[in-house]
């Protein structure tokens, strides 16, 4: 059964520094794996996608990684400002061989940017 | 691009009354939507997959009876609490793909308060 942990649960960090969000899943055979950014009360909005094939993605001043042999993914967040603060979410999306293709979320980093 | 908009954003209820979520992907055609269950500091726990045209597929634990999913056209899916009690209060999630390979896009969440 695929389980999704992230690491750390909560983070608070100056503005301006860099940091590194951790996720990690028990099940090496996905599909692809998706970062999301949630704030409170609101829906899920998707930062980046990693397909299974593929090691990083970028967009901005984020960067996603995905290491499928050892179950993990690293957000890479540069010069973080406060509007940065929410909850950010990976997902891992299931191998359709195994008969689903359905998205398992991991447990969350909420992130707190002080000014 | 890739909007997906969900109604009611709020909903207050009696027990015993059944309550109708909608979904709607607004520039895209959705083949697949995901119904999504979010306690407070919580992950996302998937309720069910439904493709258009077809039966909902609902995980394990989730009564289906209860929840009934209704994916009658590409770019709507409705969600129903039947006769909802206090333990149904929850924020519920929906989102949208428009294929295999692309990214899940989410609405902002529909919070159900049972009383």
């Amino acid at each position: 059964k695929q389980e999704v942990t992230q690491i750390p649960a909560a983070l608070s960090v100056p503005e301006g520094e860099n940091l590194v969000l951790n996720c990690s899943f028990t099940d090496s055979a996905i599909y692809n794996l998706q970062w999301f950014r949630q704030d409170p009360g609101k829906g899920l909005t998707s930062l980046l996608l990693i397909q299974s094939s593929q090691r990083e993605q970028t967009s901005g001043r984020l960067n996603a990684s995905l290491d499928k042999s050892s179950g993990r993914s690293t957000l890479y967040i540069a010069a973080s400002q406060p509007g940065d603060s929410a909850t950010y979410l990976c997902a891992v999306r299931l191998d359709p061989t195994s008969g689903t293709y359905k998205y398992i979320f991991g447990t969350g980093t909420r992130l707190k940017v002080l000014a | 691009g890739a909007v997906v908009s969900q109604h009611p954003s709020w909903v207050i209820c009696k027990s015993g009354t059944s309550v109708k979520i909608e979904c709607r992907s607004l520039d895209f055609q959705a083949t697949t939507m995901f119904w999504y269950r979010q306690f407070p500091k919580q992950s996302l726990m998937l309720m069910a997959t439904s493709n258009e045209g077809s039966k909902a597929t609902y995980e394990q634990g989730v009564e289906k009876d209860k929840f009934l999913i209704n994916h009658a056209s590409l770019t709507l899916s409705t969600l129903t609490v039947t006769s909802a009690h206090p333990e149904d209060s929850s924020f519920y999630i929906c989102s949208a793909q428009g294929g295999v390979h692309q990214p899940q896009h989410f609405g902002d969440g529909t919070r159900l308060s049972i009383l």
